[in-house]
């Protein structure tokens, strides 16, 4: 079936280094992507989004790059905090009703 | 805008009782709600999608008499996980869609379910 998925599972940068954070997805449908953020016991956070006549997005310290020719997208973290560790979803709506199908997640670790 | 919130934020019970979960979109109108199921260390799965004033559409593997949905108004949705066993034990997640909205969706906070 369609999925979206993410390369590592763990990434682990020092603070104040950029992180990249990467997603493959399946369906060349796909025309929305978000990425999330999720504290420990805590909802997904919305970061940024892109669709997919776009090939990059920035936002506050965050980009977005889609690249639709290998069906990747990645999230960069500009000057990473510790306030940014925390696990990052990729997804995007899938099937009639469009709910949110989430990649696997990575988890950032930002050491001091 | 756009907040939804959960109730309880984590509860506990026996074997076999009934829990029930609330999801409400505090300052929007919400047709659509989604239910998601989260194990430790997983991502979120996508349980269910309920519409206000209608049945909800359960994914694959997901027992519809044991978790009973309810979305009785644009504001709230409720899932009753009925004679709760140990396995179901995990991070429930709503997120609500606005009335006229496209593809956001926005999430709840969570509700942490333990069963003894």
């Amino acid at each position: 079936g369609e999925s979206v998925g993410l390369h590592l599972p763990t990434l682990s940068v020092q603070e104040g280094d950029n992180s990249i954070i990467n997603c493959a997805y399946s369906n060349s449908a796909s025309d929305y992507f978000i990425w999330y953020k999720q504290e420990s016991g805590k909802g997904p956070q919305f970061i940024i989004d892109i669709r997919s006549n776009m090939d990059k997005r920035q936002g506050q310290r965050v980009t977005v790059l889609l690249n639709k020719t290998v069906k990747h997208l990645s999230l960069q973290i500009a000057a990473t905090q510790p306030g940014d560790s925390a696990v990052y979803f990729c997804a995007s709506p899938w099937g009639n009703n469009n709910d949110m199908r989430f990649g696997a997640g990575t988890r950032l670790t930002v050491k001091p | 805008g756009a907040v939804v919130s959960q109730h309880p934020s984590w509860v506990i019970c026996k074997s076999g009782t009934s829990v029930k979960i609330e999801c409400r979109s505090l300052d929007f109108q919400a047709t659509t709600m989604f239910w998601y199921r989260q194990f430790p260390k997983q991502s979120l799965m996508l349980m269910a999608t309920s519409n206000e004033g209608s049945k909800a559409t359960y994914e694959q593997g997901v027992e519809k008499d044991k978790f009973l949905i309810n979305h009785a108004s644009l504001t709230l949705s409720t899932l009753t996980v009925t004679s709760a066993h140990p396995e179901d034990s995990s991070f429930y997640i709503c997120s609500a869609r606005f009335l006229a909205g496209g593809y956001e969706q926005y999430f709840g906070p969570g509700t942490r379910l333990t069963v003894t």
